[in-house]
């Protein structure tokens, strides 16, 4: 089985600063999916970024990227220029490409202060 | 807004009791997903189902069942309710089973007392 470990239950950061936030999982697989999903106070889970095993390119969406290392297995999402807006729960999944169902980590609680 | 909806948002009930929670799934959408999230176990697979089909199953007790309608929409039933079931549901769906990300409605929050 797969497993997602988030080993940052809480972060903190200043508005306009720059917060990374770990990730990293347990796979034998070789082609799989990897995500960053968004659970604000208002519990909606929110698709931040989508990262594909075979491309060796990091993700970037905006303010988010990623940083993928397949060989140590860490996917890591770094938000810069952060703000208040980005106070939430963060979610790292895993999909295999093979499965359906998406493995998530217990979350990293991210605080911004102003 | 995702474009998934789930209803309803709250639900308030006791043990024993059995409820039905509903999802439609976004426009062109074909597969879903239910996920179950409680502050002990956080975030897990339930079911998933692919225009209609049964495809993959979880961690899903044997008192909760589901399926997936004609119109693509998904009920998921859970019954013989116990405390430990109170969680926040979600419903995902996605264009198929493949490549693309799944994208959560806004979850339906089950309270047993």
């Amino acid at each position: 089985a797969q497993t997602v470990t988030q080993s940052q239950p809480e972060m903190s950061v200043q508005e306009a600063e720059t917060v990374t936030l770990s990730c990293t999982y347990d796979t034998s697989e070789s082609d799989y999916y990897l995500f960053w999903y968004k659970q604000p106070p208002s519990r909606q889970m929110i698709l931040v970024i989508r990262q594909e095993a075979y491309k060796q390119q990091n993700a970037t969406e905006n303010r988010f990227s990623v940083n993928f290392q397949k060989a140590a297995k860490s996917f890591s999402l770094k938000i810069s220029d952060s703000q208040l807006g980005d106070a939430a729960m963060y979610f790292c999944a895993y999909r295999r490409n093979s499965g359906y169902e998406l493995n998530f980590g217990k979350g990293t609680s991210l605080l911004v202060t102003p | 807004d995702s474009g998934v909806t789930q209803t309803p948002k709250h639900l308030i009930t006791a043990t024993g009791q059995r409820v039905t929670l509903r999802c439609s799934p976004r426009s062109g959408d074909l597969s879903v997903y239910w996920y179950q999230q409680s502050l002990d176990q956080g975030l897990q697979f339930l079911i998933h189902y692919y225009n209609g089909e049964e495809r993959a199953k979880g961690n899903i007790l044997e008192r909760f069942s589901a399926q997936q309608f004609p119109d693509l929409h998904s009920e998921l039933n859970l019954s013989s309710l116990e405390l430990g079931d109170s969680a926040l549901y979600f419903c995902a769906s996605s264009v198929d089973e493949g490549r693309w990300p799944q994208h959560f409605g806004d979850g339906t929050r089950l309270s047993i007392l």
